[in-house]
């Protein structure tokens, strides 16, 4: 059974900090993984979706790696700001399905 | 595109009352999800629509939950009778098919169960 991961649960950071956000699956048979944001009482945004068979996607200051074998994706956040501020999410596709399913999240902080 | 719509935003109701929570997915998306967020199970996948076509239930909790697509813009989620244990933001996504699939959510409902 697919099992994702987040560490760590909570950060808190000073503005301007270059930060990385770990997601880790149990099952690498995935299709694709897609990272997300989400605001106190909102919804999820969208930030970056890796196809199993790439190694990164990159949006502005996001950038998104995947290292299947090893069951691993990390999101890299450069020069933090406080709008950065959110719970991070990342989520698993499961192989030859369209289920997902989702980690833990990471709440993040970025202090001014 | 106004994205995926739900509604209501928010519902209180009682124990033992029947709840109707409802999504409207992105025009020309043909996946829909729905999904339920609590802080100690985190988000949870309860049911996805192919075209309608309900794929993958095995997430609906119980009996006493039921989801249906009637049509490509309108789907329902159904909790009859309701228990203060389903209290939980859900939400609705949708996706195109292929393998770009990106999901859009919803900004949910948040259901409260007296």
């Amino acid at each position: 059974k697919q099992e994702v991961t987040q560490i760590p649960a909570a950060l808190s950071v000073p503005e301007g900090e270059n930060l990385v956000l770990n997601c880790s699956f149990t099952d690498s048979a995935i299709y694709n993984l897609q990272w997300f944001r989400q605001d106190p009482g909102k919804g999820l945004t969208s930030l970056l979706l890796i196809q199993s068979s790439q190694r990164e996607q990159t949006s502005g200051r996001l950038n998104a790696s995947l290292d299947k074998s090893s069951g691993r994706s990390t999101l890299y956040i450069a020069a933090s700001q406080p709008g950065d501020s959110a719970t991070y999410l990342c989520a698993v596709r499961v192989g030859g399905t369209y289920k997902y399913i989702f980690g833990t999240g990471t709440r993040l902080k970025v202090l001014a | 595109d106004a994205g995926v719509i739900q509604s209501p935003r928010h519902e209180v109701t009682e124990m033992g009352q029947e709840v109707t929570l409802r999504c409207k997915p992105i025009s020309g998306h043909d996946y829909l999800f729905w999904y339920r967020q609590t802080m100690m199970r985190g988000l949870e996948l309860l049911i996805y629509f192919n075209n309608n076509v309900p794929i993958d239930d095995s997430g609906m909790p119980e009996d006493r939950f039921s989801a249906k697509m009637p049509n490509a813009s309108f789907s329902t989620l159904k909790i009859q009778p309701s228990e203060p244990r389903d209290s939980a933001v859900y939400f609705c996504a949708s996706s195109l098919t292929g393998p770009y699939n990106e999901q859009f959510f919803g900004p949910g409902t948040r259901l409260t169960v007296l």
